[in-house]
This record gives C-alpha cells, sequence and structure tokens, in this order.
C-alpha cells in the first residue's frame, strides 16, 4: 500500500498574500492531481500532472501555479489568497489516470482572514 | 458540465434501510467511479465500474451502469450507522487522464 501526505493540515493567511500547499504519495504513481472542494460542494480539478516536470490545467487554475519537480511531489501554490476565502485543498494520485482509482490525501484546509 | 441531472443531496435512513443513488452525465465515458468521503478525510473509492460492466457488487453496495441512458446508481442494502458519508460519482474525462465529479450525495443513516 501507499499513501499521500498534505501538508500543512490548516493553512490560515491573509488576503493577498502567496500561500504553498505541498503533497507528497510514495505510490510511484505517474498522475497526480489536485483539486479544490467548498464547503457542501464536489471536487473541482485545478492543475493535474502526467509525469515529472509536467503540468495541465484543469478548470479552476486561475489564481493558482503548480509545481511537479519530482514524481513523488506535487505542489501548488495560491497566487494571491482572497479575503474571507474557505475551502479544502486535496491531493490525489493515480497509476492510468481516469481509468484507474485516485488516491487522495487527507486535504489541507484553509482560511483568509 | 460532465453532469446534466445533478446528485440528489441528501438522503435520511434509518439502520437497516436500503438507499439508492443516482447520477446521469452528459458526454461518453469508459468508466464511472463511486467514492465515499468521511468527514475531515479525503474521498476514497469504493467501487469502479466501467462501460462493458452493467452491475458490480462490493459486499452491501451495488453500483451499474447503463451506457444508452449515460447514468449510473450506487445501492446500499441495509444501511448501517457507519455508511454515513458523502458519496460522489466521477467519470473520466474525455482525454481519460482525470476525473469530472459530481456535487455528491449527503447520506445519513441513524440507528
Amino acid at each position: 500500500g501507499g499513501i499521500i501526505t498534505q501538508t500543512p493540515k490548516f493553512l490560515i493567511g491573509q488576503e493577498g498574500q502567496k500561500l504553498t500547499l505541498k503533497c507528497q504519495q510514495n505510490f510511484n504513481h505517474d498522475t497526480m492531481y489536485w483539486y479544490r472542494q467548498d464547503s457542501g460542494k464536489g471536487l473541482r480539478l485545478i492543475y493535474y500532472s502526467i509525469t515529472e516536470n509536467d503540468l495541465q490545467k484543469g478548470d479552476l487554475s486561475e489564481g493558482y501555479d503548480a509545481s511537479r519537480e519530482k514524481k513523488s511531489s506535487f505542489s501548488l501554490t495560491v497566487t494571491s489568497a482572497q479575503k474571507n476565502e474557505m475551502a479544502v485543498f486535496l491531493c490525489a494520485s493515480s497509476n492510468r489516470g481516469g481509468q484507474d482509482t485516485q488516491y487522495f490525501g487527507p486535504g489541507t484546509r484553509l482560511l483568509v482572514l | 458540465s460532465q453532469w446534466g441531472e445533478e446528485n440528489l443531496q441528501a438522503l435520511s435512513i434509518q439502520e437497516g434501510e436500503d438507499v439508492t443513488m443516482n447520477c446521469s452525465y452528459k458526454t461518453y465515458t469508459t468508466v464511472v467511479h463511486w467514492y465515499r468521503q468521511d468527514s475531515g478525510r479525503g474521498p476514497a473509492l469504493i467501487i469502479l465500474i466501467r462501460s462493458n460492466e452493467r452491475e458490480k457488487r462490493s459486499g452491501r453496495l451495488r453500483a451499474t451502469l447503463d451506457t444508452s441512458s449515460q447514468s449510473s446508481s450506487l445501492s446500499i442494502t441495509a444501511a448501517q450507522c457507519e455508511d454515513t458519508a458523502v458519496y460522489f460519482c466521477a467519470t473520466d474525462d474525455q482525454g481519460g487522464r482525470a476525473l469530472i465529479f459530481g456535487t455528491g450525495t449527503t447520506v445519513s443513516v441513524s440507528p
């Protein structure tokens, strides 16, 4: 088995601040994903990466940057945090994209004051 | 949006009852994933059903897939309190590299 680790677990930021979220997986999966989940809603894809140094935009990429420097890690940056923003950011990985199970981390909970 | 008819938003049932939730999707998919998400945790796959399968079972869970009507259902038989969670369906996107999630169904099972 494997595990996905997300850090930090909670992130409190200020309006306009640049914030970075990190994700590590030890499944040796090629594809990694970042999703945003707002309270009571589904998951929306921000970025994904099919291999090291690859980046693909999802529907919600505006306002975010991502980086896949190693196969095992995938970072997400909120380029300018919005006041009163509150969401959970979920990282996932899979072996064969949409054809296979996606394994999720526990999430990073963001609150912008 | 990939999703036509929205998932039913919330279902409240008693232990021992059966429950079914449905998803319909707009564009062709080769696979439908069903995930459950417990409070404070990331989603976890419970059933994955492919386009060449009409039905798939896992314990008390049963998923169906009707490619002609572009719909899928998830049923829980004899629900237990521990089945309380949010259930999401998801399909692969056009490129097959990512998933498109529905908005989810909150299932609450009371004793």
